[in-house]
């Protein structure tokens, strides 16, 4: 059982590139998130997903784009890429959880991203 | 706003020793807290979830409390361990669902 896998684990961009981040889940999961994690910062929301085909902003959307075609798959892109969006992304997912919402996330073990 | 701050940021201990970390939250409605560890290099897993009925769950080592009245939570790990270094990091569950995440606490165990 993998659970949830992110591609690439590392990545250097420079200024201006473009890039997508894979993450596939073989949970069933309803719900995808993407977080980046800056040293000093918990983890921020940037875009999640409720189901196969819709996509919501999360606390900082801005410079990246989500896609979800397949239930499995959720696609993060940085369509022009900034130093500012140097970061450790991590994605999660998650059932729905119930009216309680104690749906555990399950994480990814991360990509390390670096725009010079 | 709805926050969640955890303290101490840093903490070295020796292995074997007790210690316990702290997490205060200001997020309302409450639904519910879990405490998640974070191995560098790491995604974080999850250890034990709290809802408001609860005050004190067990996980082997990890002994999770919570007072809804004062919204605080507290990790205590107990006869600590090597492995047991990593980032502790409390999740609150908000009340859009969102999940909003303290800064965590960075332990080190030192032999």
């Amino acid at each position: 059982n993998a659970g949830v896998t992110q591609t690439p684990k590392f990545r250097v961009l420079k200024t201006g590139q473009s890039m997508t981040l894979l993450c596939a889940q073989d949970m069933n999961h309803e719900y995808m998130y993407w977080y980046r994690q800056d040293p000093g910062m918990g983890l921020r929301l940037i875009h999640y997903s409720v189901g196969e085909g819709t996509t919501a902003k999360g606390e900082v959307p801005d410079g990246y784009n989500v896609s979800r075609l397949k239930k499995q798959n959720f696609l993060l892109g940085l369509e022009s890429a900034a130093p500012s969006q140097t970061s450790v992304y991590f994605c999660a997912s998650s059932y729905r959880g119930g009216g309680r919402g104690i749906a555990e996330a399950f994480f990814g073990q991360g990509t390390r991203l670096t725009v010079v | 706003k709805n926050q969640v701050e955890q303290s101490p940021q840093s903490l070295i201990i020796l292995e074997g020793k007790n210690c316990t970390l702290q997490c205060n939250y200001t997020v309302s409605p409450f639904s519910n807290l879990r405490w998640y560890k974070q191995d560098t290099g790491r995604g974080p897993v999850s250890l034990t979830i709290m809802t408001f009925s609860e005050n004190t769950k067990s996980n082997g080592r990890y002994t999770a409390t919570l007072d809804a009245d004062t919204k605080q939570s507290s990790l205590h790990i107990t006869a600590s361990q090597l492995s047991d270094s990593a980032s502790y990091i409390c999740v609150v569950r908000g009340s859009q669902g969102n999940l909003i995440f303290g800064k965590g606490t960075k332990l080190s165990v030192k032999p």
